[in-house]
């Protein structure tokens, strides 16, 4: 069974500029949630989707954004690209309807920004 | 809000020495707690988790107790391995939610 698949693995922007993460869950599962770990913040919570819905958001600017498609595939988006954004973003998906805290996580997309 | 306090690494070990990595939340609600572990260059993986006060979660021969008069989730292992070396990751999440706070995690060095 394949797990949690992000693309791209490793990217560089500059200042300004957005980019677009792309997440594929483990088939079977409909809950996604994207996490962001740096070194100075470790794991911060960015946001949940479950069929489609966002369920839950953490307190990232309006910069960050994501949506989930029909086939559970999750994106996020960063605009307007800020030195401190560079990290490594975190993909986790679960089976559960009713969120439980076990998730799988992919190795992550990490991004440079310049 | 809701947050979890862990012990600052690294910790270094010998293999076969006995591990204790410190875990604390604070929590207004009855949070589930987990331990998540990442070795070098793979992702980060469940090792155990708990959901209510007095459960223990074990996995691999990692052992922690959900204590709620102390608000501890304290990791054990008997007899570490040089395998065992990664970084771990206390965690908490409220009911009915994949929204995961965690510690800002514990590097582990065993050494043969």
């Amino acid at each position: 069974k394949a797990g949690v698949t992000q693309t791209p693995r490793y990217l560089i922007k500059t200042r300004g500029q957005q980019v677009t993460l792309s997440c594929s869950p483990i088939s079977g599962h409909r809950s996604v949630s994207w996490y962001q770990q740096t070194p100075g913040q470790g794991l911060q919570f960015l946001f949940e989707y479950f069929s489609e819905t966002q369920r839950n958001k953490g307190n990232f600017p309006g910069r960050f954004s994501g949506r989930q498609f029909s086939n559970s595939r999750s994106e996020m988006n960063v605009s307007t690209l800020e030195l401190g954004d560079s990290a490594l973003y975190l993909c986790a998906s679960s089976v559960d309807r009713e969120g439980t805290g076990e998730l799988f996580f992919g190795e992550g997309s990490r991004l440079t920004v310049l | 809000g809701d947050s979890v306090t862990q012990m600052e690494g690294p910790v270094t070990l010998s293999e076969e020495a006995f591990l204790t990595i410190n875990c604390t939340y604070t929590a207004t609600g009855y949070p589930s707690l987990f331990w998540y572990v990442q070795y070098p260059g793979e992702g980060l993986q469940l090792l155990l988790k708990a959901t209510k006060a007095d459960d223990k979660g074990s996995n691999k021969g990692f052992e922690a107790t959900y204590r709620k008069e102390t608000t501890s989730f304290h990791l054990e292992k008997g007899s570490v391995q040089v395998s065992d070396s990664a970084v771990y990751f206390c965690a908490l999440s409220e009911y009915n939610t994949d929204k995961l706070i965690f510690g800002t995690g514990t590097r582990l060095q065993v050494f043969p």
